[in-house]
């Protein structure tokens, strides 16, 4: 079975931009969780999205979005990128709920925020 | 709000000791508990967990962790480790049907030296 796979693995933007970073989640799995990780904060929650809903937020700006098509794939955006935004940005799956705690997660996509 | 510590940033362990890796939360009712390991260059997977029943649990690779309610604590323990468990172990708490996510620690990187 094949696992989580985010897109892209690296990417380098500038202050200012936007970025949208990309979650394919295990096959029948209805729930994407999104985490930011840093060194400083270590993991940190920022939504998560069931059967395309956003069922819980995180305490970020409205700057981090997200979305969940009807096949179960999420994106999630960042407008307005600052330097503090760089960070390792994962996605996790779940067949039922974030909150069940059994998360399957991706490699991540590393930000850069020059 | 709920929150996760755990204490040791780094700990260096020679091959045959014995580890335990210490994680308290803070949350007054029923939680849902687990253990994620990171190893160099792999995502994040999990190790073990408790729900309810047995507070002594067992995950894979030889760990377990036991949940003392009294200490709000939830402890990661191997009598032996290896130098293929070098890698970070994150805890993580949550609040099962509240639609709370889950709260990671900031992790603990450990390093065994053959």
């Amino acid at each position: 079975k094949a696992g989580v796979t985010q897109t892209p693995r690296y990417l380098i933007k500038t202050r200012g931009q936007q970025v949208t970073l990309s979650c394919s989640p295990i096959s029948g799995h209805r729930s994407v969780s999104w985490y930011q990780q840093t060194p400083g904060q270590g993991l940190q929650f920022l939504f998560e999205y069931f059967s395309e809903t956003q069922r819980n937020k995180g305490n970020f700006p409205g700057r981090f979005s997200g979305r969940q098509f009807s096949n179960s794939r999420s994106e999630m955006n960042v407008s307005t990128l600052e330097l503090g935004d760089s960070a390792l940005y994962l996605c996790a799956s779940s067949f039922r709920s974030v909150n069940t705690g059994e998360l399957f997660f991706g490699e991540g996509s590393r930000l850069t925020v020059l | 709000a709920q929150s996760v510590s755990q204490h040791n940033h780094h700990v260096i362990l020679s091959e045959a000791a014995s580890l335990e890796l210490g994680c308290n939360y803070s949350y007054g009712g029923t939680v849902n508990l687990f253990w994620y390991v990171q190893y160099p260059g792999q995502h994040l997977q999990l190790l073990l967990k408790y729900f309810s029943g047995d507070p002594l649990v067992k995950g894979i690779k030889g760990f377990e962790a036991e949940f003392i309610k009294s200490k709000f604590s939830f402890n990661l323990r191997k009598p032996s480790v290896q130098w293929s468990d070098t890698a970070e172990y994150f805890c993580a708490v949550n609040a099962p049907g509240s639609q709370g996510n889950l709260i990671f620690g900031k992790g603990t990187k450990l390093s065994v030296k053959p």
